[in-house]
């Protein structure tokens, strides 16, 4: 049962161009989303996230957008730099449920096109 | 800050054979995590520790796997005895307190094959 997906295993983008990932969750009692970032023989790091009292969470080139109707978020990167070639996970929890646990996505491997 | 330690850094061991891992957390994390990473999945959360009380170990197997912490700083993850479906990055992770609140901050993890 995964309740954290992410259909796009792998997306390829050119440098300077708008990165768009992807994310859906099926528990409607998530309220909390997150973002991290993971290069090889490396653990994961934060990226960045967002409550769900809110629809937007900006960092830099980084913004989160939470759809909770839709029950789906998505990450966009502005603009894409080779740096940023990573393997990326959405995560999400449930504050105070059984779910109050950091679920994460299977990721989506980000490839920044020099 | 020094990041979250682990090791060793890879591992290969035969089936049936029992493996251990160590963690040393970020200084003053109160909660360590364990997490496993099949590849192409993401992290999967094996047992969760606040101080050296556990949280939640609601996914971990354990008539194979165990964990402690110990005084409420390091830990070790073992596995006995190991199945092929065992090969996974073993990773460790630390926060200053409550999960939903706290970013994570992970070690580089263990890579275990298991043959």
């Amino acid at each position: 049962d995964q309740q954290v997906k992410q259909n796009s295993p792998s997306l390829s983008v050119q440098e300077g161009r708008i990165s768009i990932l992807n994310c859906d969750y099926t528990n409607s009692m998530f309220d909390y989303f997150l973002w991290y970032k993971k290069y090889p023989a490396e653990g994961p790091t934060f990226l960045i996230s967002i409550s769900s009292i809110k629809d937007k969470n900006e960092d830099g080139r980084f913004t989160v957008f939470l759809n909770k109707s839709a029950k789906h978020l998505s990450l966009h990167i502005v603009p894409s730099q080779p740096g940023d070639s990573a393997v990326y996970f959405c995560a999400a929890s449930a504050t105070g449920t059984s779910y109050d646990k950091v679920i994460f996505g299977p990721g989506t491997s980000l490839s920044v096109i020099p | 800050e020094a990041g979250v330690a682990q090791s060793p850094r890879y591992k290969i061991i035969e089936k049936r054979q029992s493996v251990a891992f160590w963690c040393n957390p970020i200084s003053g994390h109160a909660t360590l995590y364990w997490y496993q990473q099949i590849l192409g999945q993401g992290p999967k959360l094996l047992i969760q520790f606040q101080n050296n009380g556990v949280v939640d170990d609601s996914q971990l197997p354990k008539d194979r796997f165990s964990a402690e912490r110990l005084k409420g700083v390091d830990s070790t993850l073992k596995i006995q005895p190991a199945k092929l479906e065992d090969s996974a990055v073993y990773l460790c992770a630390s926060s200053w307190g409550q999960v939903f609140k706290e970013k994570l901050f992970f070690g580089s993890g263990t890579q275990l094959s298991v043959l």
